[in-house]
């Protein structure tokens, strides 16, 4: 019973370049989201997604880009990797709002 | 828009209680709590969806004022284990669970 997967755990990246975060979640759950983690801030809603080909942004959006074509994947695109988004993402699935959120153990990311 | 959590942190000795406060600028749907050990994913606690509802197991519950738009959660009898960041989620029914910025708890022995 896998859960919500994340991949990599770790990754850093010189400022300029992309990558993609990856999710994946086996609990056919429709609710899928983005979160980053920074000292003293929380946990920031990137972007979410209700279901296959829909996704609306969150509180932070700016600088990633997210596409949901299966339930089961959530992937998180950074175009062009700038030092302020190093942080700790993290994944997260639920059937909706109202029912229990499972976490992926987290991407740490660093930006040099 | 985050939540607000009080206290942003707390130092408790083992046996102590504590009350963590969530609140909301906005009308609530649903408040979801959560606990996460540091360098781990954070982990459901409970959740709370109406109005006046409380909830709890073993030592720690949890109320929701849907007046006051706010949430607490109560730790009675703390234990070494209770130690982390707990964050409140607050859902506006638009599927957006957005979190508070955390109250760090620390049991000392």
């Amino acid at each position: 019973n896998a859960g919500v997967t994340q991949t990599p755990k770790f990754q850093v990246l010189k400022t300029g370049q992309s990558m993609t975060l990856q999710c994946a979640q086996d609990m056919n759950h429709e609710y899928m989201s983005w979160y980053r983690q920074d000292p003293g801030m929380g946990l920031r809603l990137i972007h979410y997604s209700v279901g296959a080909g829909i996704t609306d942004q969150g509180e932070v959006p700016n600088g990633y880009n997210v596409s949901r074509s299966t339930t089961e994947d959530f992937p998180l695109r950074l175009l062009s990797a700038a030092p302020s988004q190093t942080s700790v993402y993290f994944c997260a699935s639920s059937y909706s709002e109202r029912t229990e959120a499972f976490f992926g153990q987290g991407t740490r990311l660093t930006v040099v | 828009q985050q939540p607000v959590q009080s206290p942003q942190a707390v130092i408790l000795r083992e046996g102590e209680d504590a009350v963590i406060n969530c609140s909301s600028s906005k009308a609530l749907y649903s408040v979801h709590w959560y606990r996460q050990k540091h360098g781990e994913a954070p982990v459901f606690l409970m959740i709370l969806l109406k109005g006046g509802e409380q909830k709890g197991h073993d030592k720690i519950s949890a109320s929701f004022n849907e007046k006051k738009q706010q949430s607490s959660l109560y730790l009675t009898a703390s234990q070494l284990s209770y130690s982390g960041t707990y964050f409140c989620g607050t859902g506006f029914g638009n599927e957006k669970l957005t979190f508070g910025t955390g109250t760090r708890l620390t049991i000392i022995p």
